[in-house]
């Protein structure tokens, strides 16, 4: 079916407010991921869902990021109390997870940007 | 923080040309794979490569491995205006953790 969708595509919002961003993954994806991407920068590691196991959150950089997957399906990214470093475009990534391969591809979605004034 | 890192930051080729990149690499990795990005938005996935291969060809890329370099390089041959984009390398390290580690990319800028 269709690939990775995000939504909103972009996002405007002022310091202190919180903020959630939403990924569709590809139909039949066990695994989600979430990245962040500052200006002119690489990826960066936010978070991994993998069926119903717990999240992988080592990438979050603070407690006031937050991530749900529910139903094993659409995940919501939250952001609380929005800081100007927040400002960055967020990547969600899905992939068909094979067990005991070392080879799956992740398949990304367009991105959200975010912009905190 | 960055696993990789990539070089040249920025290349200016002519079309036709070949346009060469390369990745650098901390840690011991499961694969590594190019990914590639216009306009600073979804990535494309290009091309996979296994810890225990040494060189892929997919087209026009051609990618090599040296893991005893921690390293690897793109080739994009005869280039065209349409390849101009950011190109990544990324890492998928040893053991269970699935999530990727980018490199900081190499903006391609093809010239008509």
């Amino acid at each position: 079916g269709a690939g990775v969708s995000q939504s909103p595509s972009n996002k405007v919002t002022e310091k202190g407010k919180d903020v959630e961003l939403r990924c569709d993954p590809i139909s039949g994806h066990t695994a989600l991921y979430w990245y962040r991407q500052s200006l002119g920068q690489g990826l960066e590691f936010l978070i991994y869902f993998q069926g119903n196991s717990a999240p992988d959150k080592s990438g979050l950089p603070s407690d006031r990021f937050s991530a749900e997957r529910t139903g094993g399906s659409v995940s919501t990214l939250t952001i609380q109390r929005t800081q100007q470093e927040d400002s960055a475009v967020y990547l969600c990534a899905s992939s068909l997870v094979v067990f005991r391969t070392t080879s799956d591809t992740q398949y990304f979605g367009p991105g959200t940007r975010l912009t905190v004034l | 923080s960055q696993q990789g890192e990539e070089d040249p930051q920025a290349l200016s080729i002519q079309e036709g040309e070949n346009a060469t990149m390369n990745c650098s690499y901390k840690t011991s990795i499961n694969n590594l794979q190019w990914y590639r990005q216009n306009s600073g938005r979804g990535l494309v996935h290009l091309i996979l490569i296994r810890s225990n291969e040494r060189e892929k060809h997919s087209g026009r890329l051609r990618v090599t491995l040296d893991t005893s370099k921690k390293s690897s390089s793109l080739l994009i041959t005869a280039s065209r205006a349409a390849d101009t984009a950011s190109y990544f390398c990324a890492t998928s390290s040893s053991g269970s953790a699935r999530q990727l580690t980018f490199g900081s990319g190499t903006q391609l800028t093809v010239l008509p």
